[in-house]
């Protein structure tokens, strides 16, 4: 089955830096790669996603690029605010039996200090 | 917007006893979700429900049952609660995958669940 890794657990930047979150996944047959967001005590929402037939994609201050050769895409924060504080979780979505199951990386804990 | 509503937010059960934990979404969606979260193991899938009285085993779904006889509602059941069963757990739905749509996820806002 599919299994993603994600690096690193922990960033800390201070507000203004870029803040980069990578991850990697196993099956070759993984089509889209969301990202979600989950505020101290909220859901997770998401934030943004990519499909595998896209190289990269962008929203304003944050993109996702993905090489399908090296089965691996990257969250990028550009001129990051203390509210992007958060745990970021990335995830692919593979066929499995049947059915899509979207399989979570183990999150990234990103600190914006002031 | 969509709403999936989680009806404990916090419960505190003891070994042995068994725990229902429900979920309500309110979009009509056909496939809902329920997720383990963990420190520094992300969201792990238990079950997920594709239509009513459909269900399939996800990754870590020993413990666990789950129960779907309404579409907009689908429950977890912990038997015999266990102290390793103590977790938060998510819920989510999704609408159906076609024309194009990706299908986000739609997360509930967690039950914390210890178990002593």
């Amino acid at each position: 089955g599919e299994n993603v890794e994600q690096h690193p657990s922990t960033l800390s930047v201070q507000e203004g830096d870029s803040a980069v979150i990578k991850c990697t996944y196993s099956d070759s047959a993984s089509n889209y790669f969301p990202w979600y967001k989950q505020e101290l005590g909220k859901r997770p929402q998401l934030i943004i996603d990519i499909r595998s037939n896209v190289g990269e994609k962008k929203d304003q201050r944050i993109a996702v690029t993905l090489n399908k050769t090296a089965k691996h895409f990257s969250l990028h924060i550009t001129e990051t605010q203390p509210e992007d504080s958060a745990v970021y979780f990335c995830a692919a979505r593979a066929p499995s039996g049947g059915y899509n199951k979207l399989i979570f990386g183990a999150g990234t804990r990103l600190a914006v200090h002031p | 917007d969509v709403k999936v509503t989680q009806s404990s937010r916090y419960l505190v059960k003891r070994t042995g006893e068994k725990v229902f934990l429900e979920c309500v979404q309110d979009m009509d969606h056909e496939n809902m979700f329920w997720y383990r979260q963990d420190p520094g193991l992300g969201l792990r899938l238990i079950y997920f429900s594709y239509d009513v009285k459909m269900k399939e085993k996800g990754d870590i779904p020993e413990g666990y049952s789950v129960s779907r006889e309404k579409k907009e509602r689908f429950s977890l059941i912990l038997e015999s609660a266990s102290t390793n069963q103590t977790s938060m757990y998510l819920c989510a739905s999704r609408g159906r995958l076609a024309g194009g749509h990706h299908g986000e996820l739609f997360f509930g806002e967690g039950s914390r669940l210890t178990v002593l």
